[in-house]
């Protein structure tokens, strides 16, 4: 078990452009979630899944944004018409049901800059 | 609305000393609160939590105590070490009604702890 894994670590886009993010979380866990964190601020949720069912999605997630989580595994997070607004790291962390109060396992993130 | 907030962004202790960070937060409904370190370039990692149901949770150097009437949760590190530091987040769950928690966390600003040799 490699722990959260998320790709590309850093991404640097210029404004109008589409981008993806991929999350691969620990292997036996089924919930993950979505956070975005910006400079001197602690991370915000976007959107939660359980299996391959979204769950909650926060009002920050615009319609610009849209995660998938096919089949209950990875996940991706995409975001269209990228603005400078969107820079932030994308964090991505992974749980089992019920055992959430233990901690998430976050992942190291993706650094989004757009130009 | 900051449901969760440490109003303190930096604190700076010697080696060996205790270090206290602060979280106040406001929403009643919360029934589990974690704290989470996070180094540069690193996601934030679990350290400890408390169930609203508690007052105070201990694993090894850390301790965690609850007060809910203040709304205040406060994280203690004894003895502190130069490898404690690292940016402390506070974290907050609540119970969405009429269902389970879903482990969606609010979290604080974070703040900056540096223990000096």
């Amino acid at each position: 078990d490699t722990g959260v894994s998320q790709d590309p670590r850093h991404k640097i886009t210029k404004r109008g452009q589409n981008v993806t993010f991929r999350c691969d979380p620990i292997s036996e866990h089924n919930r993950l979630y979505w956070y975005r964190q910006t400079l001197g601020q602690g991370p915000e949720f976007l959107t939660y899944f359980q299996n391959e069912a979204q769950l909650e999605k926060s009002r920050l997630l615009s319609d610009r944004f849209s995660a998938e989580r096919p089949k209950g595994s990875f996940s991706t997070l995409e975001i269209q018409r990228t603005e400078q607004g969107d820079s932030a790291m994308y964090l991505c962390a992974s749980s089992s049901t019920g055992v959430w109060n233990y901690g998430y396992t976050f992942g190291s993130g993706t650094r989004l800059t757009v130009v | 609305d900051q449901q969760v907030k440490q109003n303190s962004p930096s604190l700076s202790v010697q080696e060996g000393r205790i270090s206290i960070l602060n979280c106040d937060y406001t929403n009643s409904m919360f029934d589990y609160f974690l704290w989470y370190k996070k180094y540069p370039a690193e996601g934030p990692t679990f350290l400890i939590s408390i169930s609203s149901i508690k007052d105070k949770n201990e694993d090894g150097r850390f301790t965690v105590f609850l007060n809910k009437s203040a709304k205040h949760l406060s994280l203690h590190i004894v003895p502190s070490q130069p490898g404690d530091s690292a940016v402390y987040f506070c974290a907050a769950s609540a119970r969405s009604s009429g269902s389970s928690n879903t482990g969606k966390l609010i979290f604080g600003q974070g703040t900056t702890l540096q223990v000096k040799p």
